[in-house]
This record gives C-alpha cells, structure tokens and sequence, in this order.
C-alpha cells in the first residue's frame, strides 16, 4: 500500500516567487491536512480539504491557498513567498480526518526562500 | 490563547523508562495524539487518548487526565532507535489539531 506522496521533495526559490506543492494521500483517503514546520515550532496548521471542500483553516495569511482535487490529490500553493516561509511543509492524510484512523504523514517538502 | 507544553530535550540511557510530559490549554478536547519523528522524516502514529487512564502498545504506553490537562508517553527498555522527537497534539472543538513543539529524546549508551 503506497503511503502519502509529497513532491518536489526540495525546492529553493527567491522572494516574491510562487510555489504550488502537491500532496497525493493513501488511496482511499478522502482527508487531507497541511502543516509547517519550522525548527523550535510545533507543527503549525495551515488547513485541511475533505471531498473538495476546505473543511478547517489555520492562522497563516491569504497567501497560503490549497485546494483539492476528486481524486484527493491536494495542493498547496503559496504566492509572494517571505524569506520565512523557508518551512518543511508536510501533508497528512486520513480515511475521513476522524480522531480514530490517525493521521499519515508524507515525507514532506522542504522549502527554501533565498 | 491555545496551548501545549512539552519540555524541549530529554536524555537517557538505553534500556532505561522515560516518561514525556505533556500538558495542554485547548477549546474543546476531542483526543490526544503522540507522534514520533525521526531527523528529515516523516511523524510516525504513535497512540490516541481520548478517556482518562493508561492505554498501552508493546514499550510504548500513554496516560491522560483531562481533569488536569495532561498526558504523558511512557517509554520502556529503551533502544538507540527510539532517539528522536516526540510530538503532543490535541484535537480541538474544531477538530483541528494543535501541536507542541516536540520533544527530542537523545538515548545514550
């Protein structure tokens, strides 16, 4: 059984870029979450998709956007990018993002702002 | 404001018990998660509380009291393995999840 896939696994870009990460879940998965994180922080929410629809949102500002396909692949995508947004960003999926199945990470991206 | 406190580093020896602390200031409780993650990978499940008391899995075991908002990770004969940060999370009213910093556990010999 596959687990969640996470690309590109690294990538450096320059301030005021734009980024679009992609997150694929376990299949059968309908529940996908994204994170950052940052040395000395905890996981910071950014927000959860379930069948499409944005179901929960962190507190980071409107340059961070998702959304999620039918096939509940997901996306990220972060525009005008700050030099603090450098962050491994992970993605979590689960069956329906109920307490029960836990939660499954990817292996994450880890982006960098120069 | 929401809150979950973990202390930053621990040490101890292999084949020794160590305990992680884990106290927490939410709104709302719906279950407590420890995750483990090793350096450059992936958080790994590693329990789920959401009734007070002892739930245990081989060497691992967690507690939680929700009258007193904390929970703990109990780890028992240790191996060299087990060196890696450890990860409190709490599901709010929202069912988001809230997260402590994490704790790096380092296993000596």
């Amino acid at each position: 059984k596959a687990g969640v896939t996470q690309t590109p696994r690294y990538l450096i870009k320059t301030r005021g870029q734009q980024v679009t990460l992609s997150c694929s879940p376990i299949s059968g998965h309908r529940s996908v979450s994204w994170y950052q994180q940052t040395p000395g922080q905890g996981l910071q929410f950014l927000f959860e998709y379930f069948s499409e629809t944005q179901r929960n949102k962190g507190n980071f500002p409107g340059r961070f956007s998702g959304r999620q396909f039918s096939n509940s692949r997901s996306e990220m995508n972060v525009s005008t990018l700050e030099l603090g947004d450098s962050a491994l960003y992970l993605c979590a999926s689960s069956l329906v993002g109920g307490v029960e199945d836990g939660y499954t990470f990817g292996s994450g991206t880890r982006l960098t702002v120069v | 404001g929401q809150n979950i406190d973990q202390p930053t580093e621990m040490t101890a020896t292999e084949g020794a018990i160590v305990q992680i602390n884990c106290t927490y200031q939410t709104s709302g409780f719906n279950g407590l998660f420890w995750y483990q993650q090793h350096a450059g990978e992936a958080p790994t499940f590693l329990s789920y509380n959401v009734l007070d008391g002892l739930e245990e899995k081989g060497r691992f075991s967690s507690f939680l009291s929700r009258s007193k908002g904390y929970s703990y990770l109990l780890l028992k004969e240790l191996q060299m393995k087990d060196s890696a940060s450890y990860l409190c999370a709490v599901m709010d009213s929202n069912y988001q999840l809230i997260w402590g910093a994490g704790t790096k556990l380092i296993i000596k010999p």
